[in-house]
């Protein structure tokens, strides 16, 4: 009964490699995001999608890109990482904006 | 913009103390205000919200008000275990707004 899911759950990789996170909310929802959490706990919203439209992007790099196949999943796709991309990444999805967000366990993401 | 402030960490209290975490925010407008707590190794819960002035949000012995005077959410519990030990974090959220705007965290240890 997970409400959102988020897989891997860690990722070690390489810099410069490509690498996806997948997200999946069984909620109902219509609205996902994407949250970056940097070695001190800091949480900064990067992507919003409302019914598979793109609404926020909070000057996240190109080499960020979010994709939306549904309304129950929003991938996230990364090229050419880069150190300082290693960070715990959130997905979170919510009935309509402004309301309660639900997340998911988040993926640690290790840039070598 | 909009912004959360938490009063700086990390807290470490005894078992059975009194538990205050500062928050205030700076919004243009009235934000619906969130604690959400992120236990070792985990992600997000929802602790508590609040949507309007002087509402008081409670949940696990834990509580907070809306303060719009002081533009203020405190959290405050009576006597903390050895279980509250988590991240809190302070967040705010517009009507209308496709994101959570959280202050930095306040990590918390309990000792028994």
């Amino acid at each position: 009964d997970t409400a959102v899911s988020q897989t891997p759950k860690y990722l070690v990789t390489q810099m410069g490699n490509d690498k996806s996170i997948k997200c999946e909310q069984n909620l109902g929802h219509d609205t996902m995001y994407w949250y970056k959490q940097d070695s001190k706990k800091f949480l900064k919203i990067m992507f919003s999608y409302n019914n598979k439209e793109l609404i926020i992007n909070e000057t996240v790099p190109n080499r960020f890109s979010p994709k939306s196949p549904d309304k129950a999943h929003l991938n996230l796709h990364i090229n050419s990482l880069e150190l300082g991309d290693s960070a715990v990444y959130f997905c979170a999805s919510s009935r309509a904006r402004g309301n309660e967000q639900f997340f998911g366990p988040g993926t640690r993401l290790t840039v070598l | 913009g909009n912004s959360v402030t938490q009063m700086e960490g990390p807290v470490t209290l005894s078992e059975e103390a009194f538990l205050t975490i500062n928050c205030t925010y700076t919004a243009t407008g009235y934000p619906s205000l969130f604690w959400y707590v992120q236990y070792p190794g985990e992600g997000l819960q929802l602790l508590l919200k609040a949507t309007k002035a002087d509402d008081k949000g409670s949940n696990k012995g834990f509580e907070a008000t809306y303060r719009k005077e002081t533009t203020s959410f405190h959290l405050e519990k009576g006597s903390v275990q050895v279980s509250d030990s988590a991240v809190y974090f302070c967040a705010l959220s517009m009507v209308g707004a496709q994101k959570l705007v959280f202050g930095q965290g306040t990590r918390l240890t309990i000792n028994p």
